[in-house]
């Protein structure tokens, strides 16, 4: 069982936008901020979004962020055939002594 | 270009104590800048996150694991390690070590990973 709660799926065809959720709590998301990390099957996971709505260098800017309050959105339009992979979000979460929290992840297939 | 490289037995049995290092080149564990981390995947499912470290020593460790794991620093040999203590075959994992980038983002933000390496848990 996750901390953080994502569909554990999502899907569209090519150029649509899709977007994905991630919920918390006040002691996670709702304290903090939220990044996005995307995982190819089979490779190391990748940032994609930190600090709620910030891309690093390299990633495009079909992919965006949000928060409000205790939940956190990833979009990406345009969808392409190679954003299929799984995405997971990822907070701190400062109850016990702190941790990093994660979803369970999404696995978004591009019909 | 920032690589880290996981090192370790792919095979521990049951009771025993898996050990991995990390190796990180074009860039400094003694960086001011940045936390160390372990984290690892089971099969087919999510992310979970183990613990980290400071070049000072400093740690944080995932509550749920904190009583088998030990991480550490070796500076001069710019590498961090991973015990976890008594493994089960729940433990079975491929196990990352990544890059925290306190300064940007604090320790959910992980900006640079190893490639990552199968540790399986059997007799």
């Amino acid at each position: 069982q996750s901390v953080l709660t994502q569909p554990p799926s999502a899907s569209g065809t090519p150029g649509q936008r899709v977007t994905i959720s991630c919920s918390g709590s006040n002691s996670n998301i709702g304290g903090g901020t939220v990044n996005w990390y995307q995982q190819v099957p089979g490779t190391a996971p990748k940032i994609l979004i930190y600090n709620n709505n910030q891309r690093p260098s390299g990633v495009p800017d079909r992919f965006s962020g949000s928060k409000s309050g205790t939940s956190a959105s990833l979009a990406i339009s345009g969808l392409q055939s190679d954003d299929e992979a799984d995405y997971y979000c990822a907070a701190w979460d400062d109850s016990l002594n702190g941790d990093v929290v994660f979803g369970g992840g999404t696995r978004l297939t591009v019909l | 270009q920032l690589q880290l490289q996981e090192a370790g037995p792919g095979l521990v049995k049951p009771s025993e104590t898996l050990s991995l290092t990390c190796t990180v080149s074009g860039g400094s564990v003694s960086s001011t800048a940045y936390y160390w981390g372990w984290l690892r995947q089971p099969p087919g499912k999510g992310l979970e996150y183990i613990g980290s470290i400071y070049y000072s020593g400093s740690t944080y460790y995932n509550p749920s694991l904190e009583s088998r794991i030990t991480i550490s620093v070796d500076t001069s040999d710019n590498q961090f390690s991973l015990k976890l203590q008594s493994v089960t075959a729940a433990d079975t994992a491929v196990y990352y070590c990544a890059r925290h980038d306190v300064n940007t983002g604090g320790l959910a933000l992980l900006d640079s990973w190893g490639q990552g390496t199968l540790v399986s848990v059997s007799s």
